[in-house]
């Protein structure tokens, strides 16, 4: 059974602190990592995707991968109310098209 | 580009009864996936499709089916609806699939079975 765990929140940070959140997954074949942004009664938005080892950044936001740990993070810089979401994680084996979802973490950026 | 369009946004069905969901992929993209996302389970994958084919399959009863259409747009079906089956249906687009190919969301539609 492929697991992604991701702590359910919420996180809670001030505007312009730098939100950091975690996803741990049980596959060590996992080869592919997304994460989206899920407003309350709107569809996931894709933000980032890493394959590789180590840090992809993106404007405020910066993925970090290990896979020795066997974890993704996502941190965001500058954190801004419009930020405040529920942040999912997926993780896809190498060759398999079906990725697994955490059940997101929801984050609320206080002014 | 436009974005991946579902239809319909909302829908409500009795129990027993069936339904059919609608998604277009962005334009170019050939893979198209479908989702279910409820407050109880998250988001789970139902299947996918690519050039008209199923290509893989989550683990949903056989009520649930699918099919893609030679212009890529995919339609769901879902017969004899359970009160469970009620949940936002989430179609994702992609260029080719695969597992370093990303996925782009439509805005989903929101399925209630009273």
């Amino acid at each position: 059974q492929k697991e992604v765990e991701q702590n359910s929140g919420p996180l809670s940070v001030p505007e312009g602190a730098i939100a950091s959140l975690n996803c741990t997954y049980s596959d060590r074949g996992s080869q592919s990592f997304f994460w989206y942004r899920q407003y309350s009664g709107k569809s996931p938005e894709l933000i980032m995707f890493i394959y590789s080892n180590g840090d992809k950044e993106d404007g405020r936001f910066t993925a970090q991968l290990n896979k020795a740990s066997q974890y993704v993070s996502l941190l965001i810089r500058d954190s801004q109310p419009s930020d405040s979401a529920t942040y999912l994680c997926a993780v896809r084996a190498g060759g398999s098209y079906i990725p697994t979802f955490g059940r997101g973490t929801s984050l609320i950026v206080h002014p | 580009k436009a974005g991946v369009t579902q239809t319909p946004r909302y829908l409500i069905k009795t129990r027993g009864q069936q339904v059919t969901l609608s998604c277009s992929p962005i334009s170019g993209h050939r893979s198209v996936s479908w989702y279910q996302q409820t407050p109880g389970q998250g988001l789970q994958f139902l299947f996918e499709y690519f050039s008209e084919t199923q290509r893989n399959k989550g683990n949903f009863p056989g009520r649930f089916s699918g099919r893609q259409f030679s212009n890529s747009r995919s339609e769901m079906n879902v017969s004899t609806l359970e009160l469970g089956d009620s949940a936002l249906y989430l179609c994702a687009s992609s260029p080719r699939g695969g597992s370093y190919n990303e996925q782009f969301f439509g805005p989903g539609t929101r399925l209630t079975v009273l």
